[in-house]
């Protein structure tokens, strides 16, 4: 089974801050990464698939990027509306998510 | 609008069986792969099962697998998550999503304790 590695756990950011979580990967992924937000009391909410795609209605200062077995997530611009809990997600060999990182306000 | 909605959560005595429900509006769902994943409280996402399309592929978690069954009905329109045998550490919040390689739809989820 592959293990996702979230790093870091938490971080504390102002808007305006660009902010990047990282997830590493026990193997080798090809291309079945994605990346999720969930807010406290909510389903989460997919951002990112298959590494770099951003999904639908997703605003464009998420991104995704890497390969092999480090991955990131990066928001350019932090919003208010971006503190948050965000999740990686792989499906190269079963299916597994990361640990999450806990965005929150500085 | 494509949307989920889960049912069947409660409370359960550890060792009890209980059966949670999906049913999924404004897509096709005969289509999919259809996936169940839990979050105990505070705690982080666990993919639970999956199910193919016709139901000819289901994959577990391997804590589950044996005491949980996945199963859909596309005549209905309906994904299930049958759990016999619960125990305390499978008390969590219980979400249907749609997808295999990602999950782009979920529910609001169902609440699952297990507990005497």
């Amino acid at each position: 089974d592959i293990q996702l590695t979230q790093s870091p756990s938490s971080v504390s950011a102002s808007v305006g801050d660009r902010v990047t979580i990282t997830c590493r990967a026990s193997q080798v992924i090809t291309s079945w990464l994605a990346w999720y937000q969930q807010k406290p009391g909510k389903a989460p909410k997919l951002l990112i698939y298959s590494v770099f795609n951003l999904q639908s209605g997703v605003p464009s200062r998420f991104s995704g990027s890497g390969s092999g077995t480090d991955f990131t997530l990066t928001i350019s611009s932090l919003q208010p509306e971006d503190f948050a809990t965000y999740y990686c997600q792989q499906a190269n060999s079963f299916l597994s998510f990361g640990g999450g990182t806990k965005v929150d306000i500085k | 609008e494509v949307q989920l909605v889960e049912s069947g959560g409660g409370l359960v005595q550890p060792g009890g069986s209980l059966r949670l429900s999906c049913a999924p509006s404004g897509f096709t769902f005969r289509n999919y792969w259809m996936t169940w994943v839990r979050q105990a409280l505070g705690k982080g996402l666990e993919w639970v099962a999956n199910i193919k399309q016709d139901g000819s592929e289901k994959y577990y978690v391997d804590s589950v697998r044996g005491r949980f069954t996945i199963s859909r009905d596309n005549a209905k329109n309906s994904l299930y998550l049958h759990m016999n045998s619960l125990r305390a550490e499978d008390t969590a919040v219980y979400y249907c999503a749609r997808g295999y390689y990602h999950y782009d739809t979920w529910g609001q989820g169902t609440l699952v304790i297990v507990s005497s």
